[in-house]
């Protein structure tokens, strides 16, 4: 099994709607990280979370909401999607150290917003 | 703050030539440098990391980047491309403020021609 595992791998959904991503991870990591890819922009920070009751926005965290329910989910939401949220969506985690060692990543989300 | 510059969204390089990948950052501490790697439809992996010690580390895949303090550089290469190298590579450096996030560059894209 991948050490972190994102669900759903493809989501297509209409404008409007609520929408939640899922990340799990088996690294016993404490911090978990939510970012968006898109093409020639690189990956840009949403929200993270250094442990369970430490959530903290990043760069483009208007439109998303997060939830740590455990030390090892961490959600994102869409609470009213919109067309220029289509993205594809990594999960990544890391140490306390802030990822000495280097983030872990997910396969990512692909989600499309018509 | 921490930065990192990529030169070049894409590099075109032929089967068995020399890859070299451009990055340079700025960071206002010694730095933890990173290079990752992603192939179509999956996450980023990570290929090398300098921390501290030698300044030329190796990775997978025989790629090597090189830690230039004065130059403030941290190029990826490898002697010999394959065809299987095509994919995006990101550098990225651990900041040294807001709990040590990890920040990315924008990403080169790399082809490899036969």
């Amino acid at each position: 099994d991948a050490d972190v595992t994102q669900t759903p791998r493809n989501r297509i959904t209409k404008t409007g709607k609520r929408i939640m991503l899922e990340c799990s991870q088996t690294k016993g990591h404490d911090r978990m990280y939510w970012y968006r890819q898109d093409p020639g922009l690189g990956l840009r920070l949403i929200y993270y979370s250094f442990d369970v009751k430490d959530i903290n926005k990043g760069e483009i965290s208007d439109g998303y909401s997060v939830s740590r329910q455990a030390q090892a989910k961490f959600s994102l939401s869409l609470e009213s999607a919109i067309p220029n949220q289509t993205a594809l969506y990594f999960c990544a985690t890391s140490d306390h150290r802030g990822g000495a060692d280097g983030y872990t990543f997910g396969s990512g989300t692909r989600l499309t917003v018509v | 703050a921490q930065s990192v510059t990529q030169l070049g969204s894409h590099v075109s390089v032929s089967e068995g030539a020399l890859v070299l990948l451009r990055c340079n950052y700025s960071s206002s501490v010694p730095p933890y440098l990173f290079w990752y790697v992603q192939y179509p439809n999956q996450g980023l992996q990570l290929l090398l990391k300098y921390t501290t010690g030698a300044t030329l580390v190796k990775g997978i895949n025989g790629f090597e980047a090189e830690f230039k303090k004065s130059e403030t550089s941290f190029h990826l290469t490898k002697p010999s491309a394959h065809m299987s190298d095509a994919a995006e590579y990101f550098c990225a450096v651990r900041g040294d403020t807001g709990g040590f996030k990890t920040i990315f560059g924008a990403g080169t894209r790399l082809f490899v021609k036969a």
